[in-house]
């Protein structure tokens, strides 16, 4: 069955360094998402992606947050000059289609930021 | 503005015992949808189920059940019969029709499921 993958599982870092989270969505997904869980806490928005930009993005997503589509295949979210409220897991999902459909998101295994 | 209260923090039961986690949603859109996931202790969240709003018939899925009420804004979710395994962090999240894609997630309810 396909699945949303993330890599890598676990990332240390230091503050003030940039990181880069990458996934592999669905294959025949339009849709992607990156989504953080600060310990303990619910799930958060951050962002959603479509046609090669941003469709929405929450308050979270700030200035040193950024993602792209490198190539056909990988979707990335860098962090600039990480703090230690970055500490967090960072979930990617996919969706087939988007707004409308309501199509179901399915999630990635989450990468675990510590930024030290 | 869209909301999901899990008022369940934390539910303890004994292995074969039916439980209910409560999910009570807010939103002012006539057209939205509907989720639990499932987060195991290894992180991952695991797609249970997704309801649309036009769509109230409860769902019945092995040991799993879901009563959507919308007279009282409610989704609530059923194990029967609980395992061991069945022990995770259970999420209750939205999703409005109008607008952007993303999913509101409620604070979660942690299940321990005791042997």
């Amino acid at each position: 069955e396909p699945e949303v993958t993330q890599t890598p599982s676990h990332q240390v870092t230091q503050m003030g360094q940039e990181v880069i989270l990458r996934c592999v969505p669905i294959s025949n997904h339009l849709y992607f998402y990156w989504y953080r869980q600060i310990l303990g806490q619910k799930v958060e928005f951050l962002v959603s992606f479509y046609n090669n930009e941003i469709s929405e993005k929450s308050e979270i997503f700030d200035d040193q947050f950024s993602v792209e589509r490198p190539d056909g295949s990988n979707f990335t979210l860098k962090i600039r000059s990480t703090k230690l409220e970055d500490s967090a897991m960072y979930f990617c999902a996919s969706s087939e289609f988007g707004t409308g459909s309501k199509d179901t998101q399915y999630f990635g295994p989450g990468t675990r930021l510590t930024v030290l | 503005a869209q909301k999901v209260t899990q008022a369940q923090t934390e539910i303890s039961v004994v292995e074969k015992e039916d439980v209910t986690l409560d999910c009570v949603y807010e939103t002012r859109d006539t057209t939205y949808y509907l989720f639990w996931y499932k987060q195991p202790p290894s992180g991952e969240l695991v797609f249970l189920i997704r309801r649309n709003s036009f769509d109230e018939q409860n769902e019945i899925s092995g040991r799993y059940s879901w009563n959507f009420q919308k007279s009282t804004s409610s989704f609530n979710f059923t194990i029967t019969a609980s395992q061991v395994v069945d022990s995770a962090v259970y999420f209750c999240a939205l999703s409005e029709a109008q607008g952007d894609d993303k999913i509101i997630f409620g604070k979660g309810t942690r299940l321990h499921i005791l042997p």
